[in-house]
């Protein structure tokens, strides 16, 4: 019954490559985000959708390319990945801001 | 820049003891939000607190907020082990372009 699932949770990859994360939700939310975490724990945020239509876009390489097919579902794609790549993208979904954020579980991504 | 700073960066206490860390933040907010971070997890919304209140409880966690200071501190009483986790701070405002922006965390360690 997990509220907000990403997959995978570990991704191994070499530079250059191309990789998705795949996150759901199943709260029924209409908003969806994905941050980005460094090795030092700060949080940013990197894109918003609400209701599939882009709202947040921060300025993140034009590599990474979020696509959301329905509300409940919100990928990221990343092309040509760099060594500063590398750290713990997370998923979270909000019905509205006054009532929080559920988080997914993240996906530490490793680029060697 | 972060919008939130917490304060400790760390903190280490003894099972039983009260924990209290501190949020400053720098633009108008509509609310303010803890949340929890376990190693290795995602992040779990612990309370919210809305700029026209100075003060919430949920359990052994208590927030305050001053707006005039622009700041929030969280109390957690009675500390458990299981209370050892990353304690971040996040906002919400149009100044800081209706996204939820989070401080870097306070780690708190609680030993048995």
């Amino acid at each position: 019954d997990t509220a907000v699932s990403q997959t995978p949770k570990y991704l191994v990859t070499q530079m250059g490559n191309d990789k998705s994360i795949k996150c759901e939700q199943n709260l029924g939310h209409d908003t969806m985000y994905w941050y980005k975490q460094d090795s030092k724990k700060f949080l940013k945020i990197m894109f918003s959708y609400n209701n599939k239509e882009l709202i947040i876009n921060e300025t993140v390489p034009n590599r990474f390319s979020p696509k959301s097919p329905d509300k409940a579902h919100l990928n990221l794609h990343i092309n040509s990945l760099e060594l500063g790549d590398s750290a713990v993208y997370f998923c979270a979904s909000s019905q509205n801001r006054a009532a929080g954020y559920t988080f997914g579980s993240g996906t530490r991504l490793t680029v060697v | 820049s972060q919008q939130g700073e917490e304060d400790p960066q760390a903190l280490s206490i003894q099972e039983g003891e009260n924990a209290t860390m501190n949020c400053s933040y720098k633009t108008s907010i509509n609310n303010l939000q803890w949340y929890r971070q376990n190693s290795g997890r995602g992040l779990v919304h612990l309370i919210l607190i809305r700029s026209n209140e100075r003060e919430k409880h949920s359990g052994r966690l208590r927030v305050t907020l001053d707006t005039s200071k622009k700041s929030s501190s969280l109390l957690i009483t009675a500390s458990r082990a299981a209370d050892t986790a990353s304690y971040f701070c996040a906002t919400d405002g149009e100044a800081a372009g209706n996204k939820l922006t989070f401080g870097g965390g306070t780690r708190v360690l609680v030993k048995p």
